[in-house]
């Protein structure tokens, strides 16, 4: 079965400094891997996404995230942060021939002026 | 290109009582799933339909949940009798139906039950 899990609930960072977001997935097969942010009272909305090819996988508001098979982790980055950055972030898996996506309980990213 | 519409946004009734939530999902998509998120939560399917097929209800309470997409297109989710427990967020999602497919998401309808 799969599972996703986000280590940090809470995440306080001031303007401009990098974030790190961390992700841990687990799964018997080959896996799609999502970011979603979710701005408040609003849906989420996709960050990025891996599905093959390069590691290294660069999404939109300056994110990006490296998957790394052998500790089945898909961190998210970005090496500055604004006051605008603030929301809730969720990591998903989808595992390949399925359509079941497992999301992570979500990491509150807090940007402090 | 319109995104994934839901209807209503915020939903306030007391126990016991019935409600419905609306979704019509982006154009051409196939795909159209039905979430729950729990406060400080990640969204947990309920429901998911290829075309007007239920695909995957296994997480769908059935004795008070129901779903229907008739033609394919918009679906509605009903609660009935509501309970305390079902205050939550109830957020559509649709994709392409594609292998490689990610999920659109509706704004959410948040039912608080009194």
């Amino acid at each position: 079965a799969q599972s996703v899990t986000q280590l940090d609930s809470q995440v306080p960072v001031f303007e401009e400094a990098p974030v790190e977001l961390r992700c841990n997935y687990s799964s018997s097969v080959s896996v799609y891997l999502f970011w979603y942010v979710q701005y408040p009272n609003q849906g989420l909305q996709l960050l990025l996404k891996y599905l093959s090819g390069s590691t290294l996988v660069k999404g939109i508001n300056g994110f990006e995230a490296e998957f790394n098979k052998s500790q089945t982790s898909f961190h998210l980055r970005k090496p500055s942060v604004h006051i605008s950055d603030t929301a809730e972030y969720f990591c998903a898996v989808r595992s390949s021939g399925t359509y079941k996506y497992i999301f992570g309980t979500g990491t509150r990213l807090k940007v402090l002026a | 290109e319109a995104g994934v519409v839901q209807s209503p946004r915020y939903k306030i009734i007391e126990k016991k009582q019935p409600v419905a939530f609306w979704c019509n999902p982006i154009s051409g998509h196939n795909t159209l799933y039905w979430y729950l998120q729990n406060l400080g939560q990640g969204p947990e399917l309920l429901i998911r339909y290829e075309n007007e097929e239920a695909v995957d209800d296994s997480q769908l309470p059935k004795d008070r949940f129901s779903a229907e997409r008739l033609k394919g297109v918009d679906s509605t989710l009903k609660i009935q009798p509501a309970e305390l427990g079902d205050s939550a967020v109830y957020l559509c999602a649709s994709s392409l139906g594609q292998n490689t497919g990610e999920l659109f998401f509706g704004e959410g309808s948040r039912l608080t039950v009194l």
